[in-house]
């Protein structure tokens, strides 16, 4: 059983390009959550979303990001216009159930030049 | 509000033995489960240890085990016999029951294990 997928891993951007950063979660899990990890910070929740809804996304900057998760394929966390503040890692995780341990991806590590 | 507190940013260890990463939270919620993850130099989260908060008995797994003082909002993680391969950054995370199903982590303490 596959873990919590994510790619890229590594993801360059110029300023005021678009980032899609996606999370494929593990076989049988519903729930996706991301997260972002700034440099020498913990990970601060961003949104959490089952298939095709979202739940809460009280931790997603207003403009400009946006998070989709289809019935059919990855669950897709978009930057436009990307700033040198968007540089971070960005963590999906996955869930079975809502209030299950959640397993965490490797991580995309997004660099904004 | 929900908040996690590591006060630890670098700890230093001897090889084989015993350190304890501190964490203290503070919530609202009557339920709630407290988390440890590792964080290694790759970059990867890795789930370490889990304990909710009716649970009666302090949480083991392996080498790692969780120092849970409810009253003072603690939970503390005891690695022993610490190995080189323990080195990196350490993670305590909490959810609770009222919050939705986000995580809140701290700030992070990197471990360095000395050979």
């Amino acid at each position: 059983n596959a873990g919590v997928m994510q790619n890229p891993r590594h993801l360059v951007r110029r300023r005021g390009q678009e980032a899609r950063l996606r999370c494929s979660p593990m076989k049988g899990h519903s729930h996706v959550y991301w997260y972002r990890q700034l440099p020498e910070e913990g990970l601060k929740f961003m949104v959490y979303l089952q298939k095709e809804n979202i739940i809460d996304e009280s931790g997603m900057p207003k403009e400009r990001f946006s998070a989709e998760f289809p019935k059919e394929g990855p669950s897709i966390l978009r930057i436009q216009q990307v700033v040198r503040g968007d540089s971070a890692a960005y963590f999906c995780a996955s869930s079975p159930q809502a209030d299950n341990e959640q397993f965490f991806g490797p991580g995309t590590r997004l660099t904004v030049l | 509000a929900q908040k996690i507190t590591q006060t630890q940013p670098g700890m230093f260890v001897q090889e084989k033995e015993a350190v304890t990463l501190d964490c203290t939270y503070d919530t609202s919620d009557p339920s709630y489960g407290l988390f440890w993850y590792k964080q290694p130099s790759s970059g990867e989260m890795i789930f370490l240890i889990y304990q909710g908060s009716y649970d009666q008995q302090n949480a083991t797994e392996g080498r790692y085990s969780l120092n849970f003082q409810k009253a003072r909002k603690s939970a503390n993680l005891v690695i022993s016999a610490s190995q080189l391969g323990d080195s990196a950054m350490y993670f305590c995370a909490m959810r609770g029951q009222n919050t939705g199903n986000q995580f809140y982590f701290g700030t992070g303490t990197s471990l360095t294990v000395i050979p």
